[in-house]
């Protein structure tokens, strides 16, 4: 199994500051990354795949980088409905795995 | 528009079963691969089960196979999830959501449910 790891688990930022997001797989999963948005009584929402495309809902203040096991989600200026859990997944591989996600909490 | 709603969840004892739905409209159903998701409370997302749009191949977590079956039923456009040997552990909120393409480079989650709670308790 593929284990993801994010970091920070929390982080902290004042609005229209910059967010970077770490997610790192055990082994490669390509390009085959994920990011979803999750805010407080919600589903979460895909707002990113393979690694750096943008969901269609999503402005592009956020950006996805990475490949291999290395990757970052970045959102340039932090705005106030941006603030929420953030989780990465890899689909290269069965089963299918999340990180444990990042906390963007505002400072 | 695309729309999955769940159903069935509910407060059932350890060892028991439920079987959970997820009614999809919006979209051609039957021409789409299908997953389970859970969140346990104040923990992470945690994929459960996927079944092909065809319904000839499934995949299951390591915590659930054995214990759960994902089925669909194309001519209700009903996905399933019947659990049995239900454990404390699987208190969760469980989520339908869509496959986003048929290819291997699409198997990530393009539209989510808003979820069904499971309680095991006694």
């Amino acid at each position: 199994e593929i284990v993801m790891t994010q970091s920070p688990a929390t982080l902290s930022v004042s609005p229209g500051e910059r967010a970077t997001l770490s997610c790192r797989a055990s082994q490669s999963v390509n390009s085959n990354l994920a990011w979803y948005q999750e805010k407080p009584g919600q589903a979460p929402r895909l707002l990113m795949y393979a690694a750096s495309t943008r969901a269609t809902d999503f402005p592009a203040r956020f950006s996805g980088s990475g490949s291999g096991r290395e990757f970052t989600l970045t959102i340039s200026s932090l705005q106030s409905e941006d603030f929420a859990v953030y989780y990465c997944q890899q689909y290269n591989d069965w089963p299918l795995t999340f990180g444990g996600g990042t906390k963007v909490e505002i400072k | 528009q695309v729309q999955l709603v769940e159903s069935g969840g509910g407060v059932v004892q350890p060892g028991g079963s439920l079987r959970l739905s997820c009614e999809a409209s919006g979209f051609s159903f039957s021409n789409y691969g299908m997953h389970w998701v859970r969140q346990a409370p104040g923990k992470g997302l945690e994929w459960v089960a996927f079944i092909r749009s065809d319904g000839t191949d499934n995949w299951y977590a390591g915590s659930v196979k054995g214990r759960f079956t994902i089925s669909r039923d194309d001519y209700r456009n009903t996905l399933y999830l019947q659990m049995s040997g239900l454990r404390p552990e699987d208190t969760a909120i469980y989520y339908c959501a869509k496959r986003r393409g048929a290819s291997s480079l699409s198997r990530f989650m393009d539209v989510w449910g808003s979820g069904t709670t499971v309680t095991v308790s006694s």
